[in-house]
């Protein structure tokens, strides 16, 4: 069974600083992807950023950085220098390579809200 | 920059009633997916779909939905009679390669459904 884990329902964080918004799964696939997605108060999917279960590096992309620990199955959201625009949901999902990546399995979400 | 387009934005349907939701994917894109979101509560998989043909579906997708591609750019899902229980937000999204390497999918804004 798939499962992805998000502990923490809500969170705050002052401008202009770094916050990890936590992301665990569970899967018995050898190969998988990992991703983050935001959805502000409007509600559209935002791809924010990939983290392929070979890639050796943690990924990045602007200010956002993926603390993948494989051994751990974590895969955390690091968002530095936090702007206003910042706050919303933010989903991490798994899409295992079994269903040849067609099959996204997505957390329960944590509420970002960044504080002036 | 290319997008996923959705309508209608919302409708409000009498239980009992067929709804008919529309998107256009990503003219390049190989794969379709159907997700639905409850509110306050995790994105879940309905259904993909490539090659004019269903890859997977979860069991939330009975015979109560059906989805088409009934010609070269828009794809439906379609609620023959819906319940209260259908009410959500559905977004359509589409990818590439079955978002193998890093090719992720991209949603739609979203269709919000409102079943009465």
């Amino acid at each position: 069974a798939q499962k992805i884990t998000q502990t923490q329902p809500g969170m705050f964080v002052q401008e202009k600083e770094a916050v990890t918004l936590d992301c665990t799964y569970d899967t018995s696939d050898p190969s998988y992807g990992l991703f983050w997605y935001k959805q502000p108060s409007s509600g559209e999917m935002i791809f924010l950023i990939y983290q392929g279960s070979y890639d050796q590096q943690n990924a990045t992309e602007g200010r956002y950085s993926l603390n993948f620990q494989k051994a751990r199955k974590s895969a955390n959201l690091v968002i530095s220098a936090s702007q206003l625009g910042d706050s919303a949901m933010y989903f991490c999902a798994m899409s295992p390579a079994r269903y040849n990546f067609n099959k996204f399995y997505f957390g329960s979400g944590t509420k970002l809200n960044v504080k002036p | 920059e290319p997008e996923v387009t959705q309508t209608p934005s919302h409708q409000v349907t009498q239980m009992g009633q067929e709804v008919i939701l529309r998107c256009v994917p990503i003219s390049n894109h190989l794969y379709f997916y159907w997700y639905r979101q409850i509110l306050g509560q995790k994105v879940e998989f309905l259904v993909s779909f490539y090659n004019n043909e269903i890859s997977e579906k979860s069991e939330i997708f009975d015979d109560q939905f059906s989805v088409e591609r009934p010609d070269g750019s828009n794809f439906t899902l379609k609620i023959r009679s819906t319940k209260l229980e259908d009410s959500a937000m559905y977004f359509c999204a589409s990818s590439g390669t079955g978002a193998s390497s890093g090719n992720t999918i991209y949603f739609g804004e979203g269709s919000w459904l409102t079943v009465v």
